[in-house]
């Protein structure tokens, strides 16, 4: 079946680490995200990619970086400068074509948090 | 600032009992309205996608209107099941291309048997 797949579901940090998390898709998107959702807040965009070998900061990319080397996939590495890491992290992807009208497909999602 | 509201924030309801709730949005400069359903331990599931004003799109017991001169949509749900018990997001296009919806908090909906 085509999808989303993130991995790990669990990450632990310890403090002073980066850690990358994996979003892997066989949908042939164009489109991928990434979100972060803390409790009481909505989704936030962290970043996202039209296409393959480019990616636009989001609303809260402070701390952390991507990249897109292959259509399918779409890493998100956490760095020791993003000081509040502790949270559920979304990948999603949408193909481009059709533009607004496309709905968003997500992945099952990693929660990280801190040691 | 641009905010996406939903009320209520969570619901108990009754199978049978057929319901609805409500996603403010901003009006200016939109796009697209989108419906997502989120049960626990899976991922989003869309549901709608709406970008004309009147527009009603339904999926089984589950439909949605849209109103994009006031800024709102209403999902309602006839006859709930248990399977139902979810949270449904909204997330306004106001930057068109769907790269960056604005999302709501959800509402969550408990459906007793």
């Amino acid at each position: 079946d085509g999808g989303i797949t993130q991995s790990p579901k669990y990450l632990f940090r310890k403090e002073g680490q980066n850690v990358t998390l994996s979003c892997e898709q066989n949908l042939n998107h164009d489109a991928m995200y990434w979100y972060r959702q803390d409790p009481g807040q909505g989704l936030r965009l962290i970043y996202y990619s039209q296409i393959v070998n480019d990616f636009q900061k989001g609303d809260i990319a402070e701390g952390y970086s991507v990249s897109r080397e292959k259509k399918e996939s779409f890493p998100l590495t956490v760095t020791s400068a993003q000081k509040n890491p502790t949270a559920f992290y979304l990948c999603a992807s949408s193909t481009r074509e059709g533009g607004s009208n496309q709905p968003q497909h997500f992945g099952d999602g990693t929660r990280l948090s801190i040691l | 600032i641009l905010n996406v509201e939903q009320s209520p924030q969570s619901l108990h309801v009754q199978e049978g009992d057929s319901t609805n709730f409500t996603c403010s949005f901003p009006s200016s400069n939109f796009y697209a309205l989108h419906w997502y359903r989120w049960e626990t331990a899976k991922s989003p599931e869309a549901l709608f996608v709406m970008t004309l004003n009147g527009d009603e799109k339904k999926k089984g017991r589950i439909s949605a209107t849209l109103n994009t001169k006031e800024g709102y949509s209403y999902l309602y749900i006839k006859g709930s099941q248990p399977e139902d018990s979810a949270t449904y997001l909204c997330a306004s296009d106001n930057a068109g291309n769907n790269r960056k919806l604005i999302w709501g908090l959800g509402t969550s909906l408990a459906v007793n048997p």
